[in-house]
């Protein structure tokens, strides 16, 4: 059971526009800033967001992503097939003095 | 290009001791702290452990305590994790990550992965 919550599935058509949420606690996204994460199929995860709302340079301005008290989203606008991916959240636990990550969401463009 | 390479696949019988390497490249060795996380079929992502290269000083999440151990090779710029008493939930793809900041949960780059398979 992981310590971050996310939805395990989310699915949209082409174009259309996804969300995907991450529920933790005031040890983690309550005091620390979150990170995303995207992994393609058979790959290693590639980092997506940093600093709660930052892409990396290279990652296309349709992933954006937001963070409030103990939750954090994550939104995909302009759906493509190429997103079809697991999406982790993660973020420091300062009560386990380590990282912790969301169970994945598994995103699937219909 | 920073780059971290990991070692090929394993295969482990139960009880067995495993060691598996990362070798970096592209950026100052002892500058950044190594990750390593476990990842099991069909599951998420979970935190092993980490280490300061510069004075090997290390940190393990509390259910591989005391059997998981990471050292770093200043001489070959390699990040070793050993696991022992291996059983068939070890069974995983266990990456490598460089840390950007110790408090935080930025990784990047990550190695390929190692898959290690415990099976009598």
């Amino acid at each position: 059971q992981s310590v971050l919550t996310q939805p395990p599935s989310a699915s949209g058509t082409p174009g259309q526009r996804v969300t995907i949420s991450c529920s933790g606690s005031s040890s983690n996204i309550g005091s620390n800033y979150v990170y995303w994460y995207q992994q393609l199929p058979g790959t290693a995860p590639k980092i997506l967001i940093h600093t709660n709302d930052q892409r990396p340079s290279g990652v296309p301005d349709r992933f954006s992503a937001s963070k409030s008290g103990t939750s954090a989203s994550l939104a995909i606008s302009g759906l493509r097939s190429e997103d079809e991916a697991d999406y982790y959240c993660a973020v420091w636990d300062d009560s386990l003095s380590g990282p912790v990550f969301g169970g994945g969401t598994k995103l699937t463009v219909l | 290009e920073v780059r971290l390479v990991q070692s090929g696949a394993e295969v482990k019988k139960p009880g067995a001791t495993v060691k598996i390497s990362c070798q970096v490249s592209g950026y100052p060795f002892i500058d950044y702290h190594m990750f390593w996380m476990q990842q099991a079929p069909g599951k998420g992502l979970q935190w092993v452990g980490l280490i300061d290269p510069a004075d090997g000083e290390t940190s393990y999440a509390e259910r591989f305590q005391g059997r998981v151990s990471i050292i770093a090779d200043r001489s070959t710029q390699t990040v070793y994790m050993e696991m022992s008493r291996l059983t068939s939930e070890d069974t995983a793809v266990y990456f490598c990550a460089r840390g950007i900041d110790l408090r935080n949960s930025e990784f990047d780059p990550w190695g390929q992965g190692t898959l290690v398979t415990v099976s009598s």
